[in-house]
C-alpha cells in the first residue's frame, strides 16, 4: 500500500500566479479531503469529496480556490490568483466510507510559499 | 471560544517517563475521537480512534474520553525518544452524511522524549 501520494512536495510561487496541488488517494478509498495546515489556524478542512463528487465545500476560503476529482484515483486544489497568505502546508487524506467507515489517511502534503 | 482547545507545549519529558496529553472540546455533537501523530515534515498518522465513553488501550498507547466532562486523554507509557512528535486531538460528529470526515483537529502538543 503506497499510501497517499502528494505532489509536488515543496512549491514556492510569485504572488499572483497559478498554483496547482495533485493527490493519488488510496486505492478503493471513496472519500477524499483537502486540509491546510498553518501555525496560527492548525489543521483545517478545505473540501470534501465521495465517489468523486464535492460533498461540503465550506471550508474553502474564497473563489480564488477550487478543487477538482474528475476521477476515483486523482484530485487537485489550484488556488488561483495566489497570495502570500496562503502559503501553509496543505494534506489530501483518505478513506472509505461504507458500513466500517475508515479513519482518514493523510499524504506527507505540499509545503506552498507564496512570495 | 475554539470548539477544540489542546494546549501546545512544548512538552518535554525523559525516556521512560509517563506522558498525559489532552483536549477539551465544547461540541456535544461530537462523538468519535482520535489521536493523530505527525512527525516534522509529515502527514498525520492515526493513532488511536474511539467513539465511546471509557479507556482503550493500544500496547504503550491509552486513549481516555469523558463525554460527560468534555475531556479527552492519551497516554503514552514507556516513553521513547522515537515518540517525539506533535500529537493531534481529532473529533467529528456522527459518522453518517456530510458530516463523514469532518474532522475538528486541536492546536497539537509537541512533545520531546529525550534520551
Amino acid at each position: 500500500d503506497a499510501g497517499v501520494i502528494q505532489s509536488p512536495r515543496h512549491e514556492v510561487t510569485e504572488m499572483g500566479q497559478e498554483v496547482t496541488l495533485r493527490c493519488k488517494p488510496i486505492s478503493g478509498h471513496n472519500s477524499l479531503f483537502w486540509y491546510r495546515q498553518t501555525m496560527m489556524r492548525g489543521l483545517e478542512l478545505l473540501i470534501y469529496f465521495n465517489n468523486n463528487v464535492p460533498i461540503d465545500d465550506s471550508g474553502m476560503p474564497e473563489d480564488r480556490f477550487s478543487a477538482k476529482m474528475p476521477n476515483a484515483s486523482f484530485s487537485t486544489l489550484k488556488i488561483q490568483p495566489s497570495e502570500p497568505r496562503d502559503s501553509a502546508v496543505y494534506f489530501c487524506a483518505s478513506s472509505f466510507k461504507g458500513a466500517n467507515n475508515s479513519p482518514l489517511h493523510f499524504g506527507n502534503g505540499t509545503r506552498l510559499t507564496v512570495t | 471560544q475554539k470548539e477544540v482547545e489542546q494546549d501546545p507545549g512544548p512538552l518535554s519529558v525523559p525516556e521512560g517517563a509517563i506522558v498525559s496529553l489532552n483536549c477539551t472540546y465544547s461540541n456535544s455533537a461530537f462523538q468519535y475521537f482520535m489521536w493523530y501523530r505527525q512527525y516534522s515534515r509529515k502527514g498525520p498518522e492515526l493513532l488511536m480512534y474511539t467513539y465511546s465513553s471509557g479507556n482503550k488501550e493500544d500496547g504503550r498507547f491509552t486513549a481516555q474520553v469523558d463525554k460527560s466532562s468534555k475531556y479527552i486523554s492519551l497516554f503514552i507509557r514507556d516513553s521513547q525518544p522515537s515518540d517525539s512528535a506533535t500529537y493531534l486531538c481529532a473529533l467529528s460528529p456522527n459518522a453518517g452524511g456530510t458530516s463523514y470526515g469532518k474532522l475538528t483537529f486541536g492546536q497539537g502538543t509537541i512533545l520531546t522524549v529525550h534520551p
